[in-house]
């Protein structure tokens, strides 16, 4: 099994609706992480969580919001889907400790139509 | 702030050529630094980190960078590209207080011609 698992896979849905990408972890990690890739800009980091009661902004986040429901789960919604929402979206996770880098999930390929 | 710049959206190499991958970075604070691989329908896979100590650092699959503090680079190469390198690679930045939040560059895409 993975160790950061996000469902859905793939969604396509219409402007205006709300929908939810969910993610799951079994590293034991405190932070975890919300990121959305699109071509050529590389990934942006939308909202982040250093623990439960933890959560702050990136420097994508508006548009967007989380709910950190314990220590494994981490959600993103986007309240009301826009088309240039559609885009690659990343679950991470990392260790406190300095330099410990990111775990990343499959993905969640968005499309808002 | 933090910044990262990939210089090269894509890069075609043939097989058995060396693979130089560029990435320079900004930080007001001594840097973490990252590069990860994505292979087409996944997620990111840390190829290798530099954080302190040695400033040459060996990856997974024969990939090696160099942290060069005085360049503000940390340029990713593999003396001998093979066809599975063929993939995204992204550079990434943290400043440590934040733990795993990184910064990433735009990403280059490696092909490997046979």
């Amino acid at each position: 099994d993975a160790d950061v698992t996000q469902t859905p896979r793939n969604r396509i849905t219409k402007t205006g609706k709300r929908i939810m990408l969910e993610c799951s972890q079994t590293k034991g990690h405190d932070r975890m992480y919300w990121y959305r890739q699109d071509p050529g800009l590389g990934l942006r980091l939308i909202y982040y969580s250093f623990d439960v009661k933890d959560i702050n902004k990136g420097e994508i986040s508006d548009g967007y919001s989380v709910s950190r429901q314990a220590q494994a789960k981490f959600s993103l919604s986007l309240e009301s889907a826009i088309p240039n929402q559609t885009a690659l979206y990343f679950c991470a996770t990392s260790e406190s400790r300095a330099g410990s880098g990111a775990f990343f999930g499959q993905g969640t390929r968005l499309t808002v139509v | 702030a933090q910044s990262v710049t990939q210089l090269g959206s894509h890069v075609s190499v043939s097989e058995g050529a060396l693979v130089l991958l560029r990435c320079n970075y900004s930080s007001s604070v001594p840097p973490y630094l990252f590069w990860y691989v994505q292979y087409p329908n996944q997620g990111l896979q840390l190829l290798l980190k530099y954080t302190t100590g040695a400033t040459l650092v060996k990856g997974i699959n024969g990939f090696e960078a160099e942290f060069k503090k005085s360049e503000t680079s940390f340029h990713l190469t593999k003396p001998s590209a093979h066809m599975s390198d063929a993939a995204e690679y992204f550079c990434a930045v943290s400043d440590g207080r934040k733990g795993g939040k990184l910064i990433f560059g735009q990403g280059t895409e490696l092909s490997v011609k046979p």
